[in-house]
C-alpha cells in the first residue's frame, strides 16, 4: 500500500497522560500536514512540514501540541497533559512539492480522553 | 483569513437523481478548490478539484463549476447511486499558501 498511514487507528487515554500519534507520508512526497476534525467539522489545520522543516505551527492548538519530522519522513504528533477536548480525529495528509498541492489523507488517528 | 461556507448540511436524493452541493469563499486570493469524500472511519479522499483560471472542470458523474466574480463555487453529481452517500467537503486555498480551508461538509444519503 502506497497511501498514507497513521498508527494507532484508536487511542484511548486519561485526561493528563501524553499521547503520541505517528504518520507515514506517501514516500516521494515532502510535504506532510497534519489536521484535527471534530465531529461534525471539517479538517482543521495544525501545522505542517516541508522536508524536516516546519514551516507553519501557529496554528498549533496550545503550547501542549508539538510535531516532528526528524528526517523528513515520518512524523510524530504529541500531546502533552491531555484534555477532554482534544478527543477528536487527528489527520494527517502528505503532498508533493510544487503542481496543484494536492493533498492525500491518511485514515486518521481517533483520540478519546476519559 | 479564509472563510469557507459549505451547504446544504445534509442532502437526501433517490438513486439517479442528481445532487448539487455549493460553497462560497471570502479571500479573492484562493486559486484552488479540491472536493472530498469522506467515509465513516475513513480519511478524507480528492475526488475533484479546479484552479481559479478554468470555470468548470468535469470527470466521469462529477463536476465542479466556479464563479470567481461571485467567489462561489460547486460540486455536481449526477446519475447517483448508494456508493455516493459520504461526508463531501469543499476547501478553498489561497495563492502562496499550501493550507486549505475546508467547509463544513454536506452529508449526501442516496436513497436505492
Amino acid at each position: 500500500d502506497t497511501g498514507v498511514s497513521q498508527d494507532p487507528r484508536h487511542k484511548i487515554t486519561k485526561r493528563g497522560q501524553n499521547v503520541t500519534f505517528r504518520c507515514d507520508p506517501i514516500s516521494e512526497h515532502n510535504r506532510l500536514y497534519w489536521y484535527r476534525q471534530t465531529l461534525g467539522q471539517g479538517p482543521e489545520f495544525l501545522t505542517y512540514f516541508q522536508n524536516e522543516a516546519q514551516l507553519e505551527k501557529s496554528r498549533l492548538l496550545s503550547d501542549r501540541f508539538s510535531a516532528e519530522r526528524p528526517k523528513g519522513s515520518f512524523s510524530t504528533l504529541e500531546i502533552q497533559r491531555t484534555e477532554q477536548g482534544d478527543s477528536a480525529m487527528y489527520l494527517c495528509a502528505s503532498s508533493r512539492a510544487g503542481g496543484r498541492n494536492e493533498q492525500f489523507f491518511g485514515p486518521g488517528t481517533r483520540l478519546t480522553v476519559l | 483569513g479564509e472563510n469557507v461556507e459549505q451547504h446544504p448540511s445534509t442532502l437526501s436524493v433517490q438513486e439517479g437523481d442528481s445532487a448539487v452541493i455549493k460553497c462560497t469563499y471570502s479571500d479573492s486570493a484562493s486559486n484552488y478548490f479540491p472536493w472530498y469524500k469522506q467515509e465513516l472511519g475513513k480519511g478524507p479522499q480528492l475526488i475533484i478539484d479546479i484552479r481559479s483560471n478554468v470555470g468548470e472542470k468535469k470527470d466521469q458523474r462529477i463536476a465542479v463549476t466556479l464563479n470567481k466574480t461571485a467567489k462561489h463555487f460547486s460540486l455536481h453529481i449526477t446519475e447517483t447511486q448508494p456508493e455516493d452517500s459520504a461526508v463531501y467537503f469543499c476547501a478553498a486555498t489561497a495563492g502562496g499558501s499550501y493550507i486549505p480551508t475546508f467547509g463544513r461538509g454536506t452529508s449526501l444519503i442516496v436513497h436505492p
